[in-house]
């Protein structure tokens, strides 16, 4: 069974860092891309970010462009997110996602974790 | 940037056919998906490539996707289907989603 469990949410101040990790088992993780979705309280989803198989490719939404990066190592079969110089409108939850298709990034998420909770505030 | 539009709610009576439109500049161009997520819960893909259905998921979901509207369909629609449905594309090697539907069943 494919899991994704997310860690290392929480309540930081503006201007702050935050790193996001996703552990991933039930499957060969470094086969797929993985991504980062969130979804602010009440509001819709938002793709943030996702990372190729190899981590040679990686691309960013432009509301965290230059802010976060995403890595992943697969000898641990985990995704991070590091996200810096943190904004109120970061707030969210955010979600650990498995890319349907091995080899290439698709863009479709066969996979979600429970995610992990940002709040953005002073 | 890309954008895609979603009707805010859609309603329907349990047994009839629900159809949710996505809308977006030449989406017929692109693939869509659909999620859909109930409260509390992350979000789940039930339609992928405009059309097809994971493993897992019920035949009464099916999409399209043309011009510049995708569609998804849920025929005879059950009190379990309400939920918030997003549709999704790939653009320019980044992911865009729609505004999200809320479908009530009454």
């Amino acid at each position: 069974e494919v899991q994704l469990v997310e860690s290392g949410g929480g309540l930081v101040q503006p201007g702050r860092s935050l790193r996001l990790s996703c552990a991933a088992s039930g499957f060969t993780f470094d086969d797929y891309a993985m991504h980062w979705v969130r979804q602010a309280p009440g509001k819709g989803l938002e793709w943030v970010s996702g990372i190729s198989w190899n981590s040679g490719s990686t691309g960013y939404a432009d509301s965290v462009e230059g802010r976060f990066t995403i890595s992943r190592d697969n000898a641990k079969n985990s995704l991070y997110l590091q996200m810096n110089s943190l904004r109120p409108e970061d707030t969210a939850l955010y979600y650990c996602a498995k890319d349907l298709q091995p080899d290439d990034s698709s863009g479709i998420f066969d996979c979600w974790g429970q995610g992990t909770l940002v709040t953005v505030s002073s | 940037s890309y954008e895609l539009t979603q009707p805010p709610s859609v309603s329907v009576s349990p047994g009839q056919t629900a159809s949710i439109t996505c809308s977006g500049d030449k989406l017929g161009d692109k693939y869509a998906c659909w999620y859909q997520q109930k409260p509390g819960q992350s979000p789940v893909l039930v339609i992928y490539q405009d059309n097809k259905r994971p493993s897992g998921i019920p035949e009464r979901f099916s999409g399209s996707n043309s011009g510049n509207t995708a569609t998804l369909t849920i025929s005879g629609t059950q009190a379990m289907d309400e939920a918030d449905y997003y549709c999704q594309a790939w653009d320019s090697s980044a992911v865009v989603f729609g505004g999200g539907t809320k479908l009530t069943v009454l």
